[in-house]
């Protein structure tokens, strides 16, 4: 079984703090995506990443940035969190390749409320 | 525009109801189609996908899909729902294999409450 792992199921941070969440996966797999989960509004793609060292904007990446320095690991980071940010974060990741199925797991997410 | 549309936000039925969750999408040229289940404080996970050939497919659980490219739909069905089929639901379309792309669109999301 793939098993993506979060660092932390809750978190409370204050306005202006950086503030990072930690994503690792088991499976080998070359995508990596951070996501937002917001009620009314689905999941939302804040970044991802096809390989190491490489990452791209989602649809919401303001306010965020990420690091992937090792497959397996992929960290988002609030450079100054913002009330604006208290949200469901997930963590998602995917085989990589042209016959690549395209399945995303998902983490059990991370539930981040700036105070 | 890339878009995927759940028209049913919230949906509550009595147990051994059947079930219609409606899913349109825009995207130009061919599709992996997907649906996505939220169990009360659980993780994301697929419930079943599309990729090509019999545009009918079945999914765990005893759900189904129907892929009617004609119309952009991949409406998710089930004949008799239980009280564990209570959940969030989540419809996602992604590119081709010549897409080049690996992301996901993800719908807004159907919440299901089945009644015991």
């Amino acid at each position: 079984d793939v098993k993506v792992t979060q660092s932390s199921r809750y978190l409370v941070k204050r306005t202006g703090e950086k503030v990072f969440l930690e994503c690792v996966q088991d499976m080998d797999h070359e995508n990596m995506f951070w996501y937002r989960q917001d009620p009314g509004l689905g999941l939302r793609l804040i970044y991802f990443s096809y390989d190491v060292k490489m990452k791209e904007k989602g649809d919401i990446p303001e306010g965020y940035s990420v690091s992937r320095e090792k497959k397996e690991r992929f960290s988002l980071i609030l450079e100054s969190a913002s009330t604006n940010q208290t949200s469901m974060y997930l963590c998602a990741s995917s085989e990589g390749g042209a016959l690549a199925k395209n399945i995303q797991y998902f983490g059990a997410g991370t539930r981040l409320s700036v105070l | 525009a890339q878009s995927v549309s759940q028209h049913n936000h919230h949906v509550i039925l009595s147990e051994a109801a059947s079930l219609e969750l409606g899913c349109n999408y825009s995207y130009g040229g061919t599709v992996n189609l997907f649906w996505y289940v939220q169990y009360p404080g659980q993780h994301l996970q697929l419930l079943l996908k599309y990729f090509s050939g019999d545009p009918l497919v079945k999914g765990i659980k005893g759900f189904e899909a129907e892929f009617i490219k004609s119309k952009f739909s991949f409406n998710l069905r089930k004949p008799s729902v239980q009280w564990s089929d209570t959940a969030e639901y989540f419809c996602a379309v992604m590119g081709g294999p010549t897409s080049g792309t690996y992301k996901y669109i993800f719908g807004t999301g159907t919440r299901l409450k089945v009644l015991a």
